[in-house]
């Protein structure tokens, strides 16, 4: 069964400083799909980020990019130029390849923003 | 486009009542998704979509818990004789569906049901 695993709880950063979000998962599929998803206080799951397991590049998407190791099966999240909105929760995930898989998520940390 | 879109966004119910809760999933999305949030357990997968049929079930916790899609698209989640320990918010969500590739295969949520059990 696969498994992923966010071990910081919480985490704080400084505002416009950059943040790196950790997380572990566990597979013997070869291919497949990680994400990060944002879930600020009103409880709306947002995608933040994709990486597909099959590309060598790493993510990115404006401030967020991804460290994607697939031999250490890492998967970390950084936000740079963090800014007050930024603060919530957020979930790595990971899922198979193909239609008829679920998402298997991490247990999440939140991330406060000091001003 | 809209996105998808959960009703009712807050339910109080009693102890052995039934609920109903309901998806409506991004339009053209074939393939649809609920979940669990709790504090105890985390994100937790119910049941999977694909159409009209349901090939996953494997995360519904008891038999109390049902879950219908009709016409391709409203799923609605059942939950009979509710017991405290459903109290929880469900989410949806909903993706392209079975066409291989990250953009297909990319799950978009609602803004869940936070259920209570008294």
């Amino acid at each position: 069964a696969q498994t992923v695993t966010q071990s910081q709880p919480e985490m704080s950063v400084q505002e416009a400083e950059t943040v790196t979000l950790s997380c572990t998962y566990d597979t013997s599929e070869s291919d497949y799909y990680l994400f990060w998803y944002k879930q600020p206080p009103s409880r709306q799951m947002i995608l933040v980020i994709r990486q597909e397991a099959y590309k060598q590049q790493n993510a990115t998407e404006n401030r967020f990019s991804v460290n994607f190791q697939k031999a250490a099966k890492s998967f970390s999240l950084k936000i740079s130029d963090s800014q007050l909105g930024d603060a919530a929760m957020y979930f790595c995930a990971y899922k198979r390849a193909g239609a008829n898989s679920k998402l298997t998520f991490g247990k999440g940390i939140t991330l406060s923003v000091r001003p | 486009g809209a996105g998808v879109s959960q009703s009712p966004s807050n339910k109080v119910t009693e102890k052995g009542k039934d609920v109903e809760l309901r998806c409506d999933p991004i339009s053209g999305h074939t393939a649809l998704y609920w979940y669990r949030q709790s504090l105890g357990q985390g994100l937790e997968f119910l049941i999977y979509f694909q159409g009209n049929s349901a090939p996953d079930k494997s995360g519904l916790p008891s038999d109390r818990f049902s879950a219908e899609r009709t016409g391709g698209s409203v799923s609605t989640l059942t939950i009979q004789r509710t017991q405290q320990e459903d109290s929880a918010v469900y989410l949806c969500a909903s993706s392209w569906g079975p066409s291989s590739g990250g953009f297909q295969e990319t799950q978009y949520f609602g803004p869940g049901t936070r259920l209570l059990v008294l």
